[in-house]
């Protein structure tokens, strides 16, 4: 079964800098989704950006990249001039394309804190 | 505008007395799901349905039933629920199962 770990219980940082979240995979699949879903206070579950398996490009979102290290199984956040309505919990999720559920497997999450 | 919407969004029950919580979208997206988060857990899959009349269960379905008779909507149904399914209900839809748009959340406590 597939496993997704964040090992940051907690990241901060100053305002205007960068922080890069981290997310550890594991599965023995060659295609497959990978996402990372900001959830701020009022627990809404946001998309910020989306990775396919098979694109060695990796994705950007205006401040926010990730560097997707497949053979690594390593799909980490870089959030830039970081704000503070970036404020939030951040979590990595995994989607088989093997599966027929289109089930997401979810990260326990970092909580970001964005110190002014 | 595009969304996914759940109601109530906060409900306060006691133990046994049966509860639906609704889920809409307007995106005409085929595929929808319910997941509960609890703390240091993450998010894990109730229920989800492929299309109409299309239902199967996820990883945690004791204790909830779901039904899809149209395309809109996916209501969770608790016939009898209890404390330990106090949790923050996330209904999420999806056209092609790449990408969730999840819907704001449904804080439920069971006393």
């Amino acid at each position: 079964a597939q496993t997704v770990t964040q090992s940051q219980p907690e990241m901060s940082v100053q305002e205007a800098e960068t922080v890069t979240l981290s997310c550890t995979y594991d599965t023995s699949e060659s295609d497959y989704y990978l996402f990372w879903y900001k959830q701020p206070p009022s627990r809404q579950m946001i998309l910020v950006i989306r990775q396919e398996a098979y694109k060695q490009q990796n994705a950007t979102e205006n401040r926010f990249s990730v560097n997707f290290q497949k053979a690594a199984k390593s799909f980490s956040l870089k959030i830039s001039d970081s704000q503070l309505g970036d404020a939030a919990m951040y979590f990595c999720a995994y989607r088989s394309l093997m599966d027929s559920n289109y089930q997401l497997i979810w990260g326990a999450g970092t909580k970001l804190i964005i110190k002014p | 505008e595009a969304q996914v919407t759940q109601n109530p969004r906060y409900l306060i029950t006691v133990t046994g007395k049966k509860l639906t919580v609704t889920c809409s979208q307007n995106m005409n997206h085929e595929y929808m799901s319910w997941y509960r988060q609890d703390p240091g857990l993450g998010l894990r899959q109730i229920y989800y349905s492929m299309n109409v009349e299309v239902t199967d269960k996820g990883d945690v379905p004791e204790g909830y039933k779901v039904s899809r008779k149209e395309k809109r909507n996916f209501p969770l149904i608790l016939e009898s629920p209890s404390p330990n399914q106090t949790s923050l209900y996330f209904c999420a839809s999806s056209f092609t199962g790449d990408t969730q748009y999840f819907g704001p959340g449904t804080r439920l406590t069971v006393l």
